[in-house]
């Protein structure tokens, strides 16, 4: 299995714009696995904000569509997101995650990074 | 709307067997949703335990078994431990490329 590290600013100003990275290890982006983003808002459940294959395909909640943007860097071996006009309602934990396109089940998942909107 | 249900909590004594389902709002949960289950304790990353309905991840104890009950998914624990208690999320593919989590299980194991 791959191993998946979040980065990206821990504070993010209203109404900005959240970039987060992650890089993918023990094994190639260009895999057969949809690259992956799940957010967890302090006490709540997962949410799964979308995804991206290798070839640049996308796939995004309808909920959060018209915010977000996932793209890969394949001579990077990561892929990022971007979640714009943020409110204190997109503070969470942020992690990425390798989706199998065999068994459309998250294989793998990075630890985990904590985004808090705030001034 | 809540699409995908499952229990807020549950319960279950060391050594007892508990079974936490996976719903659809909008019909029955079958194979083709490709139920799949995750294990999260608090500060921690969500752990895989079932995908694809039955089949369990690598490391995972055999106390644990999917299925499709009552047309639900069902995430079965068989002799139940300690450190089996946790958060338990459910995941269904809906189609086109959308994947959606229930709202997860608390489970205490005492």
């Amino acid at each position: 299995q791959v191993q998946l590290q979040e980065s990206g600013p821990g504070l993010v100003k209203p109404s900005g714009t959240l970039s987060l990275t992650c890089a993918v290890s023990g094994g190639s982006i260009d895999s057969n696995n949809w690259w992956s983003w799940v957010r967890q808002s302090p006490g709540k459940g997962l949410e799964w904000i979308g995804e991206i294959y290798y070839s640049g395909g996308t796939n995004y909640n309808p909920s959060l569509k018209r915010r977000v943007t996932i793209s890969a860097d394949k001579s990077k071996n990561q892929f990022s997101l971007k979640l714009s006009s943020v409110t204190a309602a997109d503070t969470a934990v942020y992690y990425c995650a390798a989706y199998s396109t065999t068994w459309y089940y998250f294989h793998s998942w990075g630890q985990g990074t904590l985004a808090t909107v705030s001034s | 709307q809540t699409v995908v249900t499952q229990e807020p909590s549950f319960s279950v004594s060391p050594g007892g067997t508990v079974t936490l389902t996976c719903g659809f709002s909008f019909g029955s949960v079958s194979t083709s949703h490709y139920p799949s289950w995750y294990q999260q304790t608090p500060g921690q990353a969500p752990r895989t335990v079932i995908y694809s309905t039955h089949f369990r991840s690598s490391g995972v104890p055999d106390r644990f078994s999917g299925s499709i009950v009552d047309n639900k998914a069902a995430l079965t624990i068989t002799g139940a431990q300690a450190d089996d208690e946790s958060d338990y999320y459910c995941l269904l593919y809906m189609g086109g490329g959308i994947s959606v989590f229930g709202g997860g299980t608390k489970l205490t194991v005492l």
